[in-house]
């Protein structure tokens, strides 16, 4: 069954540095979601993808944060300078046309910033 | 509060026993829809329910909802060790089809 994977499981960064967290959609979805969970908080939407363009993001998705589909199969999240209260699951998620409503997870990257 | 309250936050269980949990919210919705997660592991989708039904049913699960009360529950039936997982209710706002707004989840934990 197709799946949407995520690289690496767990990163670890210092502050003030950039990371690069990545992510393979299910090949024939169209829509692409990062979202995050704080250790013991609920999981929060950063941003929305469809059609090579953001359609909606959040409060947290500010300028530090970008998100590309470089190759039409990666879909990536990108922090310029990261913050320790980056620390965080970052999920990627898709969903196609045929099943509208229901969002697929990826298994989440583990960002540690020190 | 936030849309998709969950309670209980903690709910301890014997195996066999049925579990309940109970998601509220704030504003209409297109649908709302139950995720599962182990550990430190990534969600898994349920089941979802649209804004014009009441009550759904898959396997041992059952979901309700009552949008003039703006609330769901999940209901898991002869409860297993292996439901052990945080439940969360996460709803799609009115007027989109977009992003899901999570509650705080419920922590299930089934003992055999």
């Amino acid at each position: 069954e197709p799946e949407v994977t995520q690289t690496p499981s767990h990163q670890v960064t210092q502050m003030g540095q950039e990371v690069i967290l990545r992510c393979v959609p299910i090949s024939n979805h169209l829509y692409f979601y990062w979202y995050r969970q704080i250790l013991g908080q609920k999981v929060e939407f950063l941003v929305s993808f469809y059609n090579n363009e953001i359609s909606e993001k959040s409060e947290i998705f500010d300028d530090q944060f970008s998100v590309e589909r470089p190759d039409g199969s990666n879909f990536t999240l990108k922090i310029r300078s990261t913050k320790l209260e980056d620390s965080a699951m970052y999920f990627c998620a898709s969903k196609n046309k045929i099943s509208p409503d229901t969002q697929y997870f990826g298994p989440g990257t583990r960002l540690t910033v020190l | 509060s936030q849309q998709g309250e969950e309670d209980p936050q903690a709910l301890s269980i014997q195996e066999g026993e049925n579990a309940t949990m109970n998601c509220s919210y704030k504003t209409s919705i297109n649908n709302l829809q139950w995720y599962r997660q182990n550990s430190g592991r990534g969600l898994v989708h349920l089941i979802l329910i649209r804004s014009n039904e009441r009550e759904k049913h898959s396997g041992r699960l059952r979901v309700t909802l009552d949008t003039s009360k703006k609330s769901s529950s999940l209901l898991i039936t002869a409860s297993r060790a292996a439901d052990t997982a945080s439940y969360f209710c996460a709803t799609v706002p009115g007027g989109g089809y977009n992003k899901l707004i999570f509650g705080a989840g419920t922590r299930l934990a089934v003992h055999p």
